[in-house]
């Protein structure tokens, strides 16, 4: 079945470390995005990507970064540079264009140690 | 920019009641909309989505939704609720090549 799969589902990082989660969509969708979700907020959008090897950012890049080498794949890192990364983190994935429906991962939650 | 606006932020629903899900949108034209509903700890799915044409939309589990230019509405419907339905659910339109979310509604079903 084709669908986006989010890896780790948990993630804990540690104070200076530098984490990455794992995105990966077999739907054949040109589109991907990044967005952070914390409590009573709903989804903020922190990246997104139109096409390998551009991405543009959102509403709240500061302290993430991203890769588009391959269409399949949109890792995002969380840096040492976001002091609040505990929140949880979505990816999703869409046709090229405007007015598409986004196809979500099942997320993966970052906690801080 | 388009946006969306969910004036409920917690909806408490017994088992078997209607369900209404209130969402207004701030657009001159007429707007393409989506419902997504998120199970606790998953990611976001389609309920369904307005286009153009008909006004009322069905979507899956049941859902439906009515557009409402007079209204500037797009509300989420379930005629009879099932316990699996407590969720939180987005309303959300596209901006450019973005979706921009409403705030959400979690909605609690009691036996």
């Amino acid at each position: 079945d084709g669908g986006i799969t989010q890896s780790p589902k948990y993630l804990f990082r540690k104070e200076g470390q530098n984490v990455t989660l794992s995105c990966e969509q077999n739907l054949n969708h040109d589109a991907m995005y990044w967005y952070r979700q914390d409590p009573g907020q709903g989804l903020r959008l922190i990246y997104y990507s139109q096409i390998v090897n551009d991405f543009q950012k959102g509403d709240i890049a500061e302290g993430y970064s991203v890769s588009r080498e391959k269409k399949e794949s949109f890792p995002l890192t969380v840096t040492s540079a976001q002091k609040n990364p505990t929140a949880f983190y979505l990816c999703a994935s869409s046709r090229t264009g405007t007015n598409q429906p986004q196809h979500f991962g099942d997320g993966t939650r970052l906690s801080i140690l | 920019a388009q946006s969306v606006t969910q004036p409920d932020i917690h909806i408490t629903v017994s088992e078997g009641a209607s369900l209404e899900l209130r969402c207004n949108y701030s657009y001159g034209a007429t707007p393409y909309l989506f419902w997504y509903v998120q199970s606790p700890g998953q990611g976001l799915q389609l309920l369904l989505k307005y286009f153009s044409g008909d006004t009322l939309v069905q979507g899956i589990k049941g859902f439906e939704a009515e557009f409402k230019r007079s209204q500037s509405s797009f509300n989420l419907r379930k005629p009879s609720v099932h316990w699996s339905d407590a969720a939180e659910y987005f309303c959300a339109v596209p901006n450019d090549y973005k979706l921009s979310f409403g705030a959400g509604t979690t909605v609690t079903v009691r036996a």
